[in-house]
């Protein structure tokens, strides 16, 4: 069974730092690219981080250019967001997915919580 | 970016209706569009792909139409089960993926 799994989450205080990790289980994560997606309050869906298979090459909405860092780790399955320089506009729900065939996401986790606030 | 629209942003409707959703893109997309559905406290979930194509496991009485700027999804009859908001979703190669804004669907 595909399982992805969001940690990390939580309150930080704008212009703080926080990573967030997506722990993959159920298929050969070292085959699919990955996605950030992000879900403001009460708002709609946002692709904030792309990051291909080998981990080789990341993309970036505008929004969070120079700011986050999208990783892997083939090894770990694993998948990471750092975030920097928080905003008040970056709170929300922030989901992993996995890209198949260069489709849209087949699969996300359940979601982790940013906060940002003082 | 390609920008998508949605329309309604809001439907009312009972069971057993037959629903049509609309999404428009701001430029052609061929047929790079994905519908989701979407439930309070859970993560989208994947029905249509490739404009059409109907992810596995995903009930029959959804189905996508539409090519180039114009797409829509359709519920053939609405169940229980199929309150929710729903969001196209463009993934032209070479531009950056975008969602619409979302429709909701409730109970009349």
């Amino acid at each position: 069974e595909v399982q992805l799994v969001e940690s990390g989450g939580g309150l930080v205080q704008p212009g703080g730092s926080l990573r967030l990790s997506c722990a993959a289980s159920g298929f050969t994560f070292s085959s699919h690219p990955m996605h950030w997606v992000r879900q403001a309050p009460g708002k709609g869906l946002e692709y904030v981080s792309a990051i291909t298979s080998d981990g080789g090459s990341a993309y970036y909405a505008n929004s969070v250019q120079g700011r986050f860092t999208i990783s892997r780790d083939n090894s770990k399955n694993t998948l990471y967001l750092q975030m920097g320089s928080l905003r008040a506009e970056d709170m929300a729900v922030y989901y992993c997915a996995r890209e198949v065939n260069s489709g849209p996401p087949d699969y996300w986790g359940q979601g982790t919580l940013v906060t940002v606030s003082s | 970016d390609i920008q998508m629209t949605q329309s309604p942003s809001t439907l009312s409707a009972s069971v057993g209706d037959r629903v049509t959703i609309t999404c428009r893109a701001s430029q052609s997309i061929s047929s790079w569009l994905a519908w989701y559905q979407q439930k309070p406290g859970k993560a989208p979930k994947l029905l249509i792909y490739k404009a059409s194509s109907l992810q596995s496991g995903v009930p029959s009485r959804f189905s996508g139409s539409g090519s180039g700027t114009e797409f829509t999804l359709t519920i053939s009859s609405l169940q229980p089960d199929d309150f929710a908001t729903y969001y196209c979703q463009q993934y032209n190669t070479h531009s950056w993926w975008t969602f619409g804004q979302g429709t909701k669907v409730e109970i009349k």
